[in-house]
């Protein structure tokens, strides 16, 4: 099976802009969810989706939202974009077949804020 | 909220040494899951352990679960330098499964001198 994609893989932004990430999860993988990675803070858990429904989110601001389409396919957005925005954006996918589902990482969008 | 403590921060050592990253958690984990992340890369997944006292081997590592279900540790033998990249421990809470369920500590940074 195909791996877990994201686009796009680099974007550089300026302050005050938006951002649309777009996250494909592997075939058969019901549940997305996405994640910032940053040096100082690690990786920090942002919002999952299950069936186009948002089930958990992170202690994150409001401009960061997200949604599931019907394929399973994700998109996350961050509005008003700030320099501390510059990070790793990790998507992940999983079955949501058992109670512990690993996640499969996709390869990360590197989003830079200018 | 759950907490997960990793150490320490970063390893050095020397090509063919040990070498081991432990993971504390301020509550009893439903299990905890262990990926790698090479330098530029995405994390990968290791191994999930549910059980207490759990211990499971991966050729050159070994993984353990504390009895009480707060701690664990990945232990790898003779270093190589494919071993290069950062560890993250992830230990899941039991709030149902999900992504919100899986609380990441900031990661071992491996470094092999050859």
């Amino acid at each position: 099976k195909a791996g877990v994609t994201q686009t796009p893989r680099y974007l550089i932004k300026t302050r005050g802009q938006q951002v649309t990430l777009s996250c494909s999860p592997i075939s058969g993988h019901r549940s997305v969810s996405w994640y910032q990675q940053t040096p100082g803070q690690g990786l920090q858990f942002l919002f999952e989706y299950f069936s186009e429904t948002q089930r958990n989110k992170g202690n994150f601001p409001g401009r960061f939202s997200g949604r599931q389409f019907s394929n399973s396919r994700s998109e996350m957005n961050v509005s008003t974009l700030e320099l501390g925005d510059s990070a790793l954006y990790l998507c992940a996918s999983y079955p949501f077949q058992r109670e512990f589902d690993t996640q499969y990482f996709g390869p990360g969008t590197r989003l830079t804020v200018l | 909220g759950q907490q997960v403590m990793q150490i320490p921060q970063y390893q050095h050592v020397q090509e063919g040494e040990d070498f081991t990253t432990y993971c504390n958690s301020s509550t009893t984990l439903s299990n905890i899951q262990w990926y790698k992340q090479r330098p530029g890369g995405h994390p990968v997944f290791l191994i999930q352990l549910v059980k207490s006292g759990e211990v499971k081997k991966q050729k050159r590592l070994t993984f353990q679960f504390g009895e009480a279900k707060k701690n664990s540790s990945l232990h790898i033998t003779a270093t190589q330098t494919t071993d290069v990249g950062t560890y993250f421990c992830a230990g899941g809470g039991y709030s149902g499964g999900g992504a919100d369920g899986l609380t990441f500590g900031k990661g071992t940074h491996l470094i092999i001198q050859p």
